[in-house]
């Protein structure tokens, strides 16, 4: 199976901070790597797919980038709405890992 | 618009079954996979299988097999997940998600979560 490792686990960063969240993949899965937010009690909702796309609806301030093995989550300005745990899972194979998660809080 | 509507919650004794079902809508059910994925309290998120609705084809994660079962129901566009043998630790929110059959672009939508208690 293909490992996920996320870093850091948690972060605390203020309202207009810029934001990055990296993971990493075990072996190469190319560009097939997503990132979902989630809140409490919610269900994951997709900001990016395929490393970089932006998923319809997601503010400009997500962008994904990387490829290989390497890839990165980044929030240009920290919004009061972004606070929630983020996740990377790659779709290069079955299973589909996911990272263990990235806990963004209110400094 | 798209929909994916999960059965509601279960309590289940160790040793049990239960057979979650996500009802599908809006979309063209043959032409996106379902997976299901499930979360226990305060932890991360751990996939769990896939079936390909359009010919029942399935694949599960190596520790749950023989346990979980993923069928799919064309005629009432609902996939379903069972799972056998339940343990304590396997309490969890269960949630169904779709994956385009066409572009692996992750889970766009996702069922709203089914809570399954195992406790004696």
């Amino acid at each position: 199976d293909i490992q996920m490792t996320q870093s850091p686990s948690s972060l605390s960063a203020s309202v207009g901070d810029r934001v990055t969240i990296t993971c990493r993949a075990s072996q190469s899965i190319s560009r097939y790597l997503n990132w979902y937010q989630q809140k409490p009690g919610k269900a994951p909702k997709l900001l990016i797919y395929v490393a970089s796309s932006l998923q319809s609806g997601v503010p400009s301030r997500f962008s994904g980038s990387g490829s290989g093995t390497d890839f990165t989550l980044t929030i240009s300005s920290l919004q009061p709405e972004d606070f929630a745990t983020y996740y990377c899972q790659q779709s290069y194979t079955t299973p589909r890992t996911f990272g263990q998660g990235t806990k963004v809080e209110i400094k | 618009q798209v929909q994916l509507v999960q059965s509601g919650a279960e309590v289940k004794k160790p040793g049990a079954s239960v057979k979650v079902s996500c009802k599908a809508s809006g979309y063209t059910f043959t032409t996106y996979y379902m997976h299901w994925v499930r979360q226990a309290p305060g932890q991360g998120l751990e996939w769990m299988g896939i079936i390909n609705p359009s010919d029942g084809s399935t694949s599960y994660a190596q520790k749950l097999q023989g346990r979980v079962t993923m069928t799919r129901d064309t005629s009432t566009t609902t996939v379903y997940m069972e799972l056998s043998s339940l343990r304590s630790d396997e309490t969890a929110v269960y949630y169904c998600g779709r994956e385009s059959t066409t572009s692996l672009r992750g889970f766009d939508y996702w069922g709203q979560g089914t809570l399954v208690t195992v406790s004696s």
